[in-house]
């Protein structure tokens, strides 16, 4: 079985500070992992993801993540925050590239960028 | 090109009533699925379907009912709706070659009462 854990429900920083949304996953064999974003009334945008290579993988709006495979962990980062950046955020683990549709998202976590 | 849409945006409904929600996607995507989105539940997969005429289950089936008659369009239907699927609907599709981008539409808000 395959799960993911976003320990923070929220996330509050300042406009300029870095931030970091959290994920941890657990996957038997070698996971495919993602981060999507959800504004407000609107479906998840996809932001980046981690197949293999580089543990830093780099994405869409400035947002980066690093894959961690000792301690599975997938965190989320961006090094100057903007109040636009807050939004829904999503962690999904999945194993390989076939399966269709057996990704399993994370609970979600809130940031709150503040002025 | 306007990615992938969802017909209807808003829908309440009463305990025992039938619907069907449409998704459609302009991508020429092989895959497509249907999730619900409940608060502090995450995303959980429905049904999905990885090509016309083909479909699978996904996480939590019951209640639901799907089509892929055609490769643009993914049907979801609830043939009795009770309170438990009040949720909001969102539908994704994704190429055969990148399974795992997925595209999603912006969603169903469905109210059983």
């Amino acid at each position: 079985a395959q799960s993911v854990a976003q320990p923070e429900d929220q996330v509050n920083v300042a406009e300029g500070n870095p931030l970091t949304v959290k994920c941890t996953y657990s996957v038997s064999g070698n996971p495919y992992l993602f981060w999507y974003v959800q504004y407000p009334n609107r479906g998840l945008q996809f932001l980046l993801k981690y197949i293999t290579g580089d543990n830093l993988v780099k994405g869409s709006y400035g947002f980066e993540a690093e894959f961690n495979k000792s301690q599975t962990s997938f965190h989320l980062k961006k090094p100057s925050a903007l109040v636009s950046d807050s939004a829904l955020y999503f962690c999904a683990v999945r194993v390989g590239n076939t399966n269709a549709g057996k990704s399993t998202f994370g609970d979600g976590t809130t940031l709150t960028v503040k002025p | 090109n306007a990615g992938v849409t969802q017909t209807p945006k808003f829908r309440v409904l009463k305990t025992g009533q039938s619907m069907t929600l449409l998704c459609a996607q302009d991508m020429n995507h092989e895959y497509m699925y249907w999730y619900r989105q409940d608060p502090g539940m995450g995303l959980r997969l429905i049904h999905y379907s990885v090509g016309e005429g083909t479909t699978a289950k996904g996480e939590v089936p019951d209640g639901y009912n799907v089509s892929r008659l055609k490769k643009q369009n993914f049907l979801l239907g609830l043939e009795s709706a009770a309170p438990s699927q009040t949720s909001v609907y969102f539908c994704a599709s994704s190429p055969r070659t990148r399974v795992h981008e997925q595209y999603f539409g912006p969603g169903t808000r469905l109210t059983v009462t």
